[in-house]
């Protein structure tokens, strides 16, 4: 149980182009939904909680013009980079959380590499 | 300071040895602390919770002293699988926002 799904694993795309990034738990209901970027050799950074019906809240720092995050159901948020540049390569990492629990379940990641 | 420290490491040990990670965290709010553990290119996984009592899971140990804001995990008994950087993980506070913030890891390399 408790599986999150991502797609797509990994994306190569060029410099000004926008990526959409699914997120999806397959075996049970978030309404929650968290999204992480991580650079090499660094941690996980969170980015934005995403709520399921209401807009999400991103962490200091962070576009919320540039990562648009939609969360349109209990089983599935997205991240779009917008105008995607190569800073914006990276590892992102979504994760979901059950319902009445602390504990998050990751999906396998995406790796974004923008050229 | 950052929120959650680790000693980067890495930590580099024979198989059949006993290996211990240190964590502490700033936020004396935080309620919920977990070990994650992140093999290379792929998504953390969660390796268990740490509850205020302390708590094992074969040949995993977690210790949490809520007075020092320090975290431990022991591993023994090391396996070459068990290569791979531990995260060191707590909940954002006490708003429930389920935010977790991550420490750095600490890099495990167990040799033969």
């Amino acid at each position: 149980g408790a599986v999150v799904s991502q797609h797509p694993s990994r994306v190569i795309c060029k410099s000004g182009t926008s990526v959409k990034i699914e997120c999806r738990s397959l075996d049970f209901q978030a309404t929650t939904m968290f999204w992480y970027r991580q650079f090499p050799k660094q941690s996980l950074m969170l980015m934005a909680t995403s709520n399921e019906g209401s807009k999400a809240t991103y962490e200091q720092g962070v576009e919320k013009d540039k990562f648009l995050i939609n969360h349109a159901s209990l089983t599935l948020s997205t991240l779009t980079v917008t105008s995607a540049h190569p800073e914006d390569s990276s590892f992102y990492i979504c994760s979901a959380r059950p319902f009445s629990t602390d504990t998050q379940y990751f999906g396998p990641g995406t790796r974004l590499t923008v050229l | 300071r950052k929120e959650v420290e680790q000693d980067p490491g890495p930590f580099n040990v024979p198989e059949g040895a006993t290996v211990a990670f240190n964590c502490t965290y700033s936020n004396s709010a935080s309620q919920s602390f977990f070990w994650y553990r992140q093999d290379c290119r792929k998504e953390p996984k969660l390796l268990m919770s740490v509850y205020s009592s302390g708590n094992e899971d074969g040949r995993f140990t977690a210790q949490l002293n809520r007075a020092s804001q320090y975290i431990s995990l022991l591993i023994r008994d090391s396996k070459l699988s068990d290569s791979a950087t531990y995260l060191c993980v707590v909940n954002g506070g006490s708003s429930n926002t389920g935010k977790l913030i991550f420490g750095q890891g600490t890099t495990l390399q167990v040799k033969p």
